[in-house]
Formats: structure tokens, sequence, C-alpha cells
């Protein structure tokens, strides 16, 4: 079956630290896969995909994913952190031709002061 | 470019009673999709259309239906409201071929069910 984990429900980091949001999936085919953000009361913005090719992929706002097919993952990372990154990410999946993205449950971020 | 709009962004209604949102993609789209989203049980897909026609769709009851027209808006009607049915309901509309295909999604509309 298809499906898309992302372990972690919440993460806090001071800002200016790094980060690192886990996304793991099951997808039968060559996936297409997302990284979204959502802040409070708003729609997903899309930071980056992955469609083929280089699997480190750079994304606006400073994030970059890597795709790694062995283990499974699509790994979100930013170098330091902002505190106007504080929102929720959620990671997808996808194939090309079919729009049944199947997203993950979300990672909610918290940045300290 | 205008991106995804949604109309109303803020619905308040009773159990049963109907309710329909409005959804206009970016323009050159042929393709909206619907996503629910609620605490419990997240991103979840209704369907999708593409030039008119249902092409996919998710597993929800058939009180959830959609339709799409000729200009690429697409609507959302939900029939016999639910408590359960209060979530936030997110339009997305997509555009490319290939390696240039994302879907954008719209800042939704907050459903509650009274």
């Amino acid at each position: 079956a298809q499906s898309v984990t992302q372990p972690d429900i919440h993460i806090t980091v001071s800002e200016g630290a790094s980060l690192e949001l886990r996304c793991n999936y099951s997808y039968g085919a060559t996936p297409y896969l997302f990284w979204y953000v959502q802040s409070p009361g708003q729609g997903l913005q899309l930071l980056l995909k992955y469609f083929s090719g280089d699997t480190l992929v750079q994304g606006i706002k400073g994030f970059e994913a890597e795709f790694k097919r062995s283990q499974s993952s699509f790994n979100l990372r930013k170098p330091s952190v902002h505190w106007s990154d504080a929102a929720e990410y959620f990671c997808a999946v996808g194939a090309s031709g079919t729009y049944k993205y199947i997203f993950g449950t979300g990672t909610r971020l918290k940045v300290l002061a | 470019k205008a991106g995804v709009t949604q109309t109303p962004r803020y619905l308040i209604k009773t159990r049963g009673q109907q309710v329909t949102l409005s959804c206009s993609p970016i323009s050159g789209h042929r393709s909206v999709s619907w996503y629910q989203q609620t605490p419990g049980q997240g991103l979840q897909f209704l369907f999708e259309y593409f030039s008119e026609t249902q092409r996919n769709k998710g597993n929800f009851p058939g009180r959830f239906s959609g339709r799409q027209f000729s200009n690429s808006r697409s609507e959302m009607n939900v029939s016999t409201l639910e408590l359960g049915d209060s979530a936030l309901y997110l339009c997305a509309s997509r555009g490319g071929t290939g390696p240039q295909e994302t879907q954008y999604f719209g800042p939704g509309t907050r459903l509650l069910v009274l």
C-alpha cells in the first residue's frame, strides 16, 4: 500500500540551528516527492519537489531535500532555521499523471528565539 | 499570474444542510483536486477533475461530490452535513507536464458544522 510516514509530530529547534525533518514513503512505482509548508490558517506552499535526476534538490526559503531510494526517504533540511520557519511541514508522494497525492501526517516545527 | 482562489474562506453550517465550495485554478491549469484536512485524519484526497471529467476519487461517501466547468473552475458539494465534515477544504490546481508537473494549493475554505 502507498503511504508516507513522518515520524516526528513535533520538532523544536533554536533559531540559527540546523534542521532535518524526516519522511519515509512506500510506493510501488518511481515516486514523485514533494515537501509543502503550511502556516496557521493557510493553504499549502510548495517548498520543493523531486521527479528524477539529481537526488539533492534545492527549494525555496533555503530548504533542500535528499532522495535516498535505498532508504525510501526524502528528508528535508535547512542549515540555519529562522523564526519565520515555524509552521507545519508535509511530505507527499505521487505519480505522474495522477494527482491523488498521499500526504504524511505532518511535522509541526517550533522555533525558539 | 494569480494563484488558486477559493470561496468562501469561512463557512458555518448546521447538520443536515448542504454546502457548495468554489475553486478557481491558476490560469491555464486544467486539473483541479480537492482535499479535506482535519486534525485527526490529516490531508485526505477527495477527487480530481480534468477537463470537466472526474479522473480520480478518494474514499469518501457519496455525499461529497464535485464538478468542473469548461473554464476549469470547480465546485464541490457536501450534502446532509455531519459534524465530522468540519474541516479545512483545500483545492489544488495542477500545471505542467513531466518534471514540470506541480500542484499548487489554494488557501482553503474552513467549514464548521454545528
